[in-house]
């Protein structure tokens, strides 16, 4: 299974609404996961099953969509979330990832 | 505290071998899949193999025949054992935990490099 994440960067202003979208080559049901990077770090879950937020994760961030079209969203951007994104798809193996968003501060 | 440490990373040259470990605390890895992801910068993150709570496995394409998961529940430790090594191998390679019917990788380990290059 395929994931396209788009778009593959962005630039935005702390306060910025953004969204990033992930689809899937074929149907994933909810079994969707996000996870932020930052430089020199391993990546860290944000979201899982497409929508639930992952304990201690500040609620600005939110996920939806089921099947083959997933969003993240950051609904007020912070300092610390200039980062790079990535979905996973844990339908089935082999668990595959998008490519990555890059979240700039413009 | 849960916590993930790789290790066996370094330089090697093209052919060559190398065992990669990841030393899980505060959990036990035999009850959890536990899988291997790696990093560069042109692929992204690739999940490589993870083995399963009962102890199955599974690869991916680029890596079965030449990479083996294993683990040793009296260490609490997973492995990659990485044979055949060639150039497109060089990268960070992370271990993770997926927990049993978790549907997701909620911890990391900070990674070990493997360079492979004569």
């Amino acid at each position: 299974i395929q994931l396209t994440q788009f778009p593959s960067s962005l630039s935005a202003s702390a306060g910025d609404r953004v969204t990033i979208t992930c689809r899937a080559s074929q149907g994933i049901s909810s079994y969707l996961a996000w996870y932020q990077q930052k430089p020199g770090k391993a990546p860290k879950l944000l979201i899982y099953d497409a929508s639930t937020l992952h304990s201690g994760v500040p609620s600005r961030f939110s996920g939806s969509g089921s099947g083959r079209e997933f969003t993240l969203t950051i609904s007020s951007l912070q300092p610390e979330d200039f980062a790079t994104y990535y979905c996973q798809q844990l339908n089935s193996y082999p668990r595959t990832f998008g490519q990555g968003t890059k979240l700039e501060i413009k | 505290e849960v916590q993930l440490v790789e290790s066996g990373g370094g330089l090697i040259q093209p052919g060559g071998s190398l065992r990669l470990s990841c030393a899980a605390s505060g959990f036990t890895v035999r009850s959890n899949f536990m899988s291997w992801v790696r990093q560069t910068p042109e692929k992204g993150l690739e999940w490589l193999s993870v083995i399963y709570s009962r102890g199955g496995t599974y690869y991916a394409d680029s890596v079965k025949g030449r990479f083996t998961i294993s683990r040793d529940d009296s260490n609490n430790t997973v492995y990659l054992q990485m044979n055949s090594l060639t150039t497109e191998d060089t990268a960070l390679y992370y271990c993770a935990r997926e927990g049993d019917g978790a549907w997701f990788f909620d911890y990391w380990g900070q990674g070990t490099l493997v360079t492979v290059s004569s």
